[in-house]
């Protein structure tokens, strides 16, 4: 498995401003998505980030709202954007190891909890 | 969407084996059954995954049905440390490159 750390681990935030998370893994993986999950809600899915790529975005997600870097296989950043309150969610940063024509687990860190004032 | 129909929530007796059944009709023959859990603050965990056999690890066994169109976590002595969101995935095996989609999962309560 992975461990997978995400900083900050929660942080409230006024509306219009911006917040870059961190997420950092302790090894090399090929792929890493953002997800959001909002109060009371499952998962869903932001993005897939691959290093040396532009991250692809699912649909009502789009990149000038949620900027994404992946500069190398074991980081990767997530911007939320010009904030208002219906961004308040958990961000999730999730990773799968690399692998050939078999199957992984993906594996996840413990989220980043924002508030918007 | 989410390819998997799972009941909203369950209760289970501390101590007593906790069945969670999952719905996946429609899955592909290339598609493997994972199951995951979230308790409250944490991301989600990987428990177990499997194809068309049953698996068994040290927390939880998968039983897959021989059509495939359903599965049955089980986990043998519930604890209260158990309690949480079980979600049950469908994915297909691509070397780990496609993403898990979630749906809304199971609320397991385990009571002493």
């Amino acid at each position: 498995s992975a461990v997978i750390s995400q900083k900050p681990s929660r942080d409230i935030c006024q509306r219009g401003t911006s917040l870059t998370i961190q997420c950092q893994v302790d090894s090399q993986v090929t792929m890493m998505f953002w997800y959001r999950q909002q109060p009371g809600q499952s998962l869903t899915l932001i993005a897939t980030a691959n290093q040396g790529s532009e991250a692809t975005y699912e649909s009502g997600f789009v990149i000038d709202k949620f900027p994404i870097s992946r500069p190398n296989l074991t980081f990767s950043t997530l911007t939320v954007s010009n904030m208002s309150p219906e961004d308040s969610s958990i961000y999730l940063c999730s990773v799968a190891l690399a692998t050939g024509t078999g199957n992984q687990p993906q594996h996840f860190g413990d989220g980043t909890r924002l508030s918007i004032l | 969407d989410a390819k998997t129909t799972q009941p909203t929530s369950m209760d289970c007796a501390e101590g007593r084996a906790a069945n969670l059944p999952c719905n996946h009709s429609t899955i592909s023959g290339n598609e493997y059954v994972y199951w995951y859990r979230q308790i409250h603050s944490q991301g989600p965990q990987y428990i177990i995954h499997g194809l068309k056999n049953n698996e068994t690890n040290e927390m939880a066994s998968l039983i897959i049905t021989e059509d495939r169109k359903s599965s049955t976590l089980i986990l043998p002595h519930a604890t209260l440390r158990d309690t949480a969101v079980y979600y049950c995935i469908v994915r297909v095996a691509k070397g780990g490159n496609t993403p898990l989609v979630f749906g809304k999962g199971t609320r397991l309560s385990v009571i002493a």
